[in-house]
């Protein structure tokens, strides 16, 4: 079964420090999303992205935070200069329509020193 | 705003029992409602969804689920727990009329004791 891939499976990064974040969603498919669970709490929306542009994004998703499809393959989430509360799991989802099922990746732990 | 409510944060289960986690809602319409299963280290998987119809929807591993109107619920069962079925499970719905964004509740941890 076709499956989002994520990369790294971890990442620690000094505060202040810029950090990307990759993905590969699932290949027919055409939205994109970014979540983040913070430990012990639960996911949270921060993008979706569809046709280039971004759909819809929430607040947490503030100037320091960027997403970009390069190719025709990777989906990308930059944090510009992370912050200690930027460490969190972070999970990149596809899907092939909107309102579908969202398929998500094995998550990247980011952990901001 | 939409939310989603989930009022057990931990169940425990012997191998074998039947399972049932609950699920609420808040939200002016029917929504697209989703259960979904997170293994330690592992990534969300979809377990099922419901959109319309029939109110009892089957998924994977032997899960299912029941939308309620009436109650704003859509509750996950299994009648019989594995212990390979420990783990995270999410509910998350999307608003119907617009958005992607998947909105999940906190989640339950379930403990299946052998």
């Amino acid at each position: 079964e076709p499956e989002v891939t994520q990369t790294p499976s971890h990442q620690v990064t000094q505060m202040g420090q810029e950090v990307i974040l990759r993905c590969v969603p699932i290949s027919n498919h055409l939205y994109f999303y970014w979540y983040r669970q913070i430990l012990g709490q639960k996911v949270e929306f921060l993008v979706s992205f569809y046709n280039n542009e971004i759909s819809e994004k929430s607040e947490i998703f503030d100037d320091q935070f960027s997403v970009e499809r390069p190719d025709g393959s990777n989906f990308t989430l930059k944090i510009r200069s992370t912050k200690l509360e930027d460490s969190a799991m972070y999970f990149c989802a596809s899907s092939d329509r909107p309102n579908q099922p969202q398929h998500f990746g094995d998550g990247t732990r980011l952990s901001i020193l | 705003a939409q939310s989603v409510t989930q009022p057990d944060i931990h169940i425990t289960v012997s191998e074998g029992a039947s399972l049932e986690l609950r699920c609420n809602y808040s939200y002016g319409a029917t929504p697209y409602l989703f259960w979904y299963v997170q293994s330690p280290g592992q990534g969300l998987q979809l377990l099922l969804k419901y959109f319309s119809g029939d109110t009892l929807v089957q998924g994977i591993k032997g899960f299912e689920a029941e939308f309620k109107r009436s109650q704003s619920s859509f509750n996950l069962r299994k009648p019989s727990v594995h212990w390979s079925d420990a783990a995270e499970y999410f509910c998350a719905l999307i608003l119907t009329g617009g958005g992607n964004k998947l909105t999940f509740g906190t989640g339950t941890q379930l403990k299946v004791e052998l």
